[in-house]
């Protein structure tokens, strides 16, 4: 069964750091790549796609995620993060499984800016 | 555009009991998914809709049902409640294209179900 590694559980950043969150996912075939974030008290909602193309995706508010085919990667990351990015993320797969799309997520980061 | 919608927000239920959550898609998506949130395993996909046919399913009992209905919206139910399925439920629609993926997901606030 395919899954989605989010090797960071908890980041505490300050303001203006840098952000890297890793993704790692355990399938062979073609992805669908998701980052998601919920931010306190809101719904989940997306962050970034990649389906195909460019390995280098750009999303809302500044962040970027990189697709690394060759490592199973689909890493986010931000330059220069800022309180208001407190949130939960969530990298999601949706791989062909048997036949079907099963839409795996993984455990989620929560991220913690200090101003 | 409206977004997800879920009913009920909260709902507290006993053991053996059964329950039947609501969720109405976005104005023209047509496929819904139900994922089960808890702070042990995170978010966990139950099944998925499209066009009032189930047509992905995850690793959950049959006591966890669902239909989706002609305008797309969809119900969950889940009969024979344990302690363990108290959880907060989440529903997303997309617009997946017949034959597709599901892609970009919407979701919703979720049901928060407490089972006692």
């Amino acid at each position: 069964a395919q899954s989605v590694s989010q090797h960071n559980h908890h980041v505490i950043l300050s303001e203006a750091a840098s952000l890297e969150l890793g993704c790692n996912y355990s399938y062979g075939g073609t992805v669908n790549l998701f980052w998601y974030v919920q931010y306190p008290g809101q719904h989940l909602q997306l962050l970034l796609k990649y389906f195909s193309g460019d390995p280098l995706v750009k999303g809302i508010k500044g962040f970027e995620a990189e697709f690394i085919k060759s490592k199973f990667s689909f890493n986010l990351r931000k330059p220069s993060v800022q309180w208001s990015d407190t949130a939960e993320y969530f990298c999601a797969v949706n791989a062909l499984t048997g036949g079907s799309y099963i839409p795996t997520f993984g455990r989620g980061t929560s991220l913690i800016v200090h101003p | 555009k409206a977004g997800v919608t879920q009913t009920p927000r909260y709902l507290i239920k006993t053991r053996g009991q059964q329950v039947t959550l609501s969720c109405s898609p976005i104005s023209g998506h047509r496929s819904v998914s139900w994922y089960q949130q808890t702070p042990g395993q995170g978010l966990q996909f139950l099944f998925e809709y499209f066009s009032e046919t189930q047509r992905n399913k995850g690793n959950f009992p049959g006591r966890f049902s669902g239909r989706q209905f002609s305008n797309s919206r969809s119900e969950m139910n889940v009969s024979t409640l344990e302690l363990g399925d108290s959880a907060l439920y989440l529903c997303a629609s997309s617009l997946r294209l017949a034959g597709g993926p599901v892609g970009e997901q919407y979701f919703g606030p979720g049901t928060r179900l407490t089972v006692t």
